[in-house]
């Protein structure tokens, strides 16, 4: 059949509120975890990464929180400023097979800033 | 530190030809991988590098291919291109777990 585009979720968020993007992943067996941040034109650029053993993890202005039970990824953004409009990934990946660079990422999420 | 480049940018092919893109990794890093990108399909993962051997590999066709050089410098290699091909091709180097991404290469083949 004719392949379609995929639909990308969209979050909208005034600037200054906090943003949470959230993503399920499907391979109970990956033990790590990346969100990445990809603006127009662009590759995707590292934020955050967490490891299974642990179910959360902060950065600058970034939290992320995993969740193993559910097998759920969420990005919290503090204080969202225009600059962080762009589409966001989350990445997962099994070590077990031998190297930590298969990632398998997400659809993406939208983040629309606005002011 | 520089980041990781690839070349051309951008790049116009015709059905049928073949293209060959190049990307420089981080310094240090040894391993390379390479994604495409597509409206339709998202990331996918093509195959990675890690000392001039390729040590895992996606679900794409043999006309897709690569190498990495002892620099770990890598190139891909896309033969008899058809109009699906048309993409934004990453490549992405990394030390450990965490890989970072270049600018991409947008192939676009008429």
């Amino acid at each position: 059949g004719e392949s379609v585009g995929l639909h990308l979720p969209t979050l909208s968020v005034q600037e200054g509120d906090n943003s949470i993007i959230n993503c399920a992943y499907s391979n109970s067996a990956s033990d790590y975890f990346i969100w990445y941040k990809q603006e127009s034109g662009k590759g995707p650029q590292f934020i955050i990464d967490i490891r299974s053993n642990m179910d959360k993890r902060q950065g600058q202005r970034v939290t992320v929180l995993l969740n193993k039970t559910v097998k759920h990824l969420s990005l919290q953004i503090a204080a969202t400023q225009p600059g962080d409009s762009a589409v966001y990934f989350c990445a997962e990946n099994d070590s077990n097979t031998g190297t930590a660079s298969k990632l398998t990422f997400g659809t993406g999420t939208r983040l629309q800033v606005t002011l | 530190k520089a980041g990781v480049t690839q070349t051309p940018r951008y790049l116009i092919k015709t059905r049928g030809q073949q293209v060959t893109l190049s990307c420089s990794p981080i310094s240090g890093h040894r391993s390379v991988s390479w994604y495409q990108q597509t409206p339709g399909q998202g990331l996918q993962f093509l195959f990675e590098y890690f000392s001039e051997t390729q040590r895992n590999k996606g679900n794409f066709p043999g006309r897709f291919s690569g190498r990495q050089f002892s620099n770990s410098r890598s190139e891909m290699n896309v033969s008899t291109l058809e109009l699906g091909d048309s993409a934004l091709y990453l490549c992405a180097s990394s030390l450990h777990e965490t890989q970072y991404f270049g600018p991409g290469t947008r192939l676009l083949v008429l």
